[in-house]
C-alpha cells in the first residue's frame, strides 16, 4: 500500500541551525501539507502546497518556515534559524485531490529536539 | 479552530463495540466529516470520512444524523491496539483554509482487557 515517507525519523540540532525535514508523498498525489505536534498538545496545521505554490499557511507558518518541492518526488520543510520552541513532531501528509472527499494520508513524523 | 466537540475520554471493554460521538453543529452543506486516530506520536491515522449517508469501511462504521449536526463513529469489536485519541475533523472540498484538515482534542479511546 503506498505510503508517505518522511526523514529522517529523529533530528536533533543546536539552535540557530538550519535544519531541513524531508517527506516523499504518495505519487499521485497533488495536495501536500506540513503539520507539527508539541508534545503533549493538538496536531497543528503549518502549511498547504498545491500546483508548486503554497495554497495556505497559518500564523505558525512564519518567515522562519519555507517549503520547497524540489523534483517530482520530495516535499520539503526548512526552519532558518531553529528556536527551542520548535521542538516538535512534525507531520507531512499528502492527498489526490481536495474534490469528492478524498483523504489526507500522513507519515510517521520526524521527531526536532532543538538543544 | 476545530469546528467539533468530542468528549474527552472514553473507555471501552475489549472485544465490545466503541460509540464516539461528535458534534458538529454548524457543520455547512459542502463539508465533509473525517475520522482520524493517533496512536502514541504517530501520524494520524484515516479512518473513515462521510457527507451525508452512513459509510462503512473495514476499520469502522460512521453514522451521521439526518439534520448532520453529530456523528457517531463505531469500532464493532475495539482491541487493544484500538487504544488512541480519536479526531473528528469537518472538511470542505472546496479552496481556501476551510479545505484544510483542522484537528482538535480529539477523544482519547482506552480500551481496556
Amino acid at each position: 500500500e503506498p505510503e508517505v515517507t518522511q526523514t529522517p525519523s529523529h533530528q536533533v540540532t543546536q539552535m540557530g541551525q538550519e535544519v531541513i525535514l524531508r517527506c516523499v508523498p504518495i505519487s499521485n498525489h497533488l495536495y501536500f501539507y506540513w503539520y507539527r505536534q508539541i508534545l503533549g498538545q493538538k496536531v497543528e496545521f503549518l502549511v498547504s502546497f498545491y500546483n508548486n505554490e503554497i495554497s495556505e499557511k497559518s500564523e505558525i507558518f512564519d518567515d522562519q518556515f519555507s517549503v520547497e518541492r524540489p523534483d517530482g518526488s520530495n516535499f520539503t520543510l526548512k526552519i532558518r534559524s531553529t528556536k527551542l520552541e520548535d521542538s516538535a513532531m512534525y507531520f507531512c501528509a499528502s492527498m489526490v485531490d481536495r474534490g469528492r472527499g478524498a483523504e489526507a494520508f500522513f507519515g510517521q513524523g520526524t521527531r526536532l529536539t532543538v538543544v | 479552530d476545530a469546528k467539533t466537540t468530542q468528549p474527552t475520554s472514553m473507555d471501552c471493554a475489549e472485544g465490545r463495540a466503541a460509540n464516539l460521538p461528535c458534534n458538529h453543529s454548524t457543520i455547512s452543506g459542502n463539508e465533509y466529516v473525517y475520522w482520524y486516530r493517533q496512536i502514541h506520536s504517530q501520524g494520524p491515522q484515516y479512518i473513515i470520512h462521510g457527507l451525508k449517508n452512513n459509510e462503512t469501511n473495514e476499520m469502522a462504521s460512521l453514522i451521521i444524523t439526518e439534520d448532520r449536526k453529530s456523528s457517531t463513529l463505531i469500532l464493532p469489536h475495539a482491541t487493544l491496539r484500538d487504544t488512541a485519541v480519536y479526531y473528528c475533523i469537518v472538511r470542505t472540498n472546496y479552496g481556501g483554509s476551510q479545505g484544510n484538515l483542522i484537528f482538535g482534542k480529539g477523544t482519547k479511546l482506552s480500551v481496556k482487557p
